[in-house]
């Protein structure tokens, strides 16, 4: 069974780290690009970024907004994505999605974890 | 950024009828549409890619279609279990977007 388990998820004060893990299973990690998706409370999904496989050499792509905060990095012998974010301010609030990614299209999603910065 | 407009934000239809979401790019995507459903309470899933494709899983009642910047999706009898929030996602450009989402209820 192909699962994504996020975790990592808490409570945080503004300026502060966070980082996030989503652990794989079920199929073969190292050859999918991976993203992580989040929501804020009652609003939609918004893409935060996407870290390749390693036929792609396991590069990146983030949002703008994100970019100079958040880092998505893997690995591989783990089968583990993980995302950093510095610096942590209130419309940061959401909760994170982590996605298997095929096409750069979400086909597999985590359950979510949920962070607050308060 | 190419921005998604969905329409209606709601949509409220009996059992047994026919839902029809609109997704609407400021730019051309070409067919790279992708459509979710999110159930409350729950993590969106993989409803159709690239306009028209079924994810494994997904009822026929399910189908999509367009191309450039307008796409729909349609269910053809809406299920009391289709109850969802939709969202369209365009996989052409960086950065990958999103729809607002269109909300399915049953009246």
């Amino acid at each position: 069974e192909v699962r994504l388990v996020d975790s990592g998820g808490g409570l945080v004060k503004p300026g502060r780290s966070l980082t996030l893990s989503c652990t794989a299973s079920g199929f073969s990690f190292a050859d999918y690009a991976m993203s992580w998706i989040r929501q804020a409370p009652g609003k939609g999904l918004e893409w935060v970024g996407v870290i390749r496989g390693r036929g792609y050499g396991g590069t990146t792509e983030y949002l703008e907004s994100l970019r100079d905060r958040f880092t998505i990095s893997r690995d591989d012998s783990k089968n583990i994505v993980y995302l950093q974010m510095n610096s942590l301010k209130t419309e940061d609030t959401a909760v994170y999605f982590c996605t298997r990614v095929w096409n750069y299209y979400m086909d597999v999603w985590g359950k979510g974890t949920t962070v607050t910065v308060s | 950024e190419i921005v998604l407009t969905q329409s209606p934000a709601t949509l409220s239809l009996s059992p047994g009828e026919r839902a029809t979401l609109s997704c609407r790019a400021s730019q051309s995507v070409n067919r790279y549409l992708v459509w979710y459903q999110q159930k409350p309470g729950q993590a969106p899933r993989l409803l159709i890619s690239d306009v028209s494709n079924r994810a494994a899983g997904i009822p026929a009642r399910f189908s999509g279609s367009g191309s450039g910047t307008d796409f729909t999706l349609t269910i053809s009898a809406l299920d009391p279990e289709d109850v969802a929030i939709y969202y369209c996602q365009q996989r052409g450009n960086w950065p990958l977007t999103f729809g607002g989402g269109t909300k399915v209820e049953i009246k």
